[in-house]
């Protein structure tokens, strides 16, 4: 069965990065893309942007323009998310999610498979 | 960019009754050459991921049982537990993925009365 496993909880120092990678099983990984999602403690659900597992191609929210990195390795079948210069209000658990991807019909999927989700606390 | 606005943002309702959420779009999410509504509802319980269940506006993904139903069409949705069970106790959340970014609502926490 299609699954995604994510990396351990981080705790960083302000203005440092994070680094959360995703790894996928149980299906074709370049069939689908990866779309980055993320909850502040008590809040609601954050989409922060998604990346093609076929051609790499990324679109970010604006707010995380220039801070954010997503990128694959297709070799491993992982997706990783880098967040740089990291504030306490990035504290937040993050996830993945399996997303729609150039090649399948429709121009969009809901996110069907979940990671389990990475707990990052920025703090010093 | 689409804004989702759902409503209540809470609900306390019996066991065996009734919980109807709304979700309310700024704009359509129908795409216009397969005449789908691209929106999704999920539900969240304490320290889990959100879980799928129903995309299309109104296909139950496999496994959820039939006392989730969701309904609408262009920019007015609605969830619907007909009868209401204790693990139904969550937060549930719509999504467009019509449009990117892929917005979601802020959420309706649901309540056992």
């Amino acid at each position: 069965q299609a699954s995604l496993v994510q990396s351990g909880p981080a705790v960083v120092n302000p203005g440092a990065s994070v680094k959360v990678s995703c790894k996928a099983s149980g299906y074709t990984f370049n069939s689908y893309g990866i779309s980055w999602v993320r909850q502040a403690p008590g809040q609601g659900l954050e989409w922060m942007g998604w990346i093609s597992t076929y051609n790499g191609h990324t679109k970010y929210i604006q707010k995380f323009q220039g801070r954010v990195t997503m990128t694959t390795d297709t070799s491993t079948t992982t997706a990783y998310m880098e967040l740089r210069t990291l504030r306490s209000d990035d504290t937040a658990v993050y996830y993945c999610a399996r997303d729609w991807d150039y090649g399948r019909a429709g121009g969009g999927d809901a996110l069907d498979i979940w990671g389990q989700g990475t707990m990052v606390t920025v703090s010093s | 960019d689409i804004v989702l606005t759902q409503s209540p943002a809470s609900l306390a309702v019996s066991l065996g009754e009734r919980a109807t959420i709304n979700c309310k779009s700024s704009q359509s999410v129908v795409y216009g050459s397969n005449n789908k509504n691209y929106l999704a509802w999920y539900q969240q319980k304490p320290g889990q991921p959100p879980k799928l269940l129903i995309n299309w506006a109104s296909t139950r993904e496999s496994g959820v049982p039939d006392r989730f139903s969701g309904s609408g069409s262009g920019t007015d949705f609605t969830l619907t537990i007909s009868s209401l069970q204790a693990e139904d106790v969550a937060v549930y959340y719509c999504q467009q993925y019509y449009y990117t970014p892929r917005a979601f609502g802020q959420g309706t926490r649901v309540e056992i009365k």
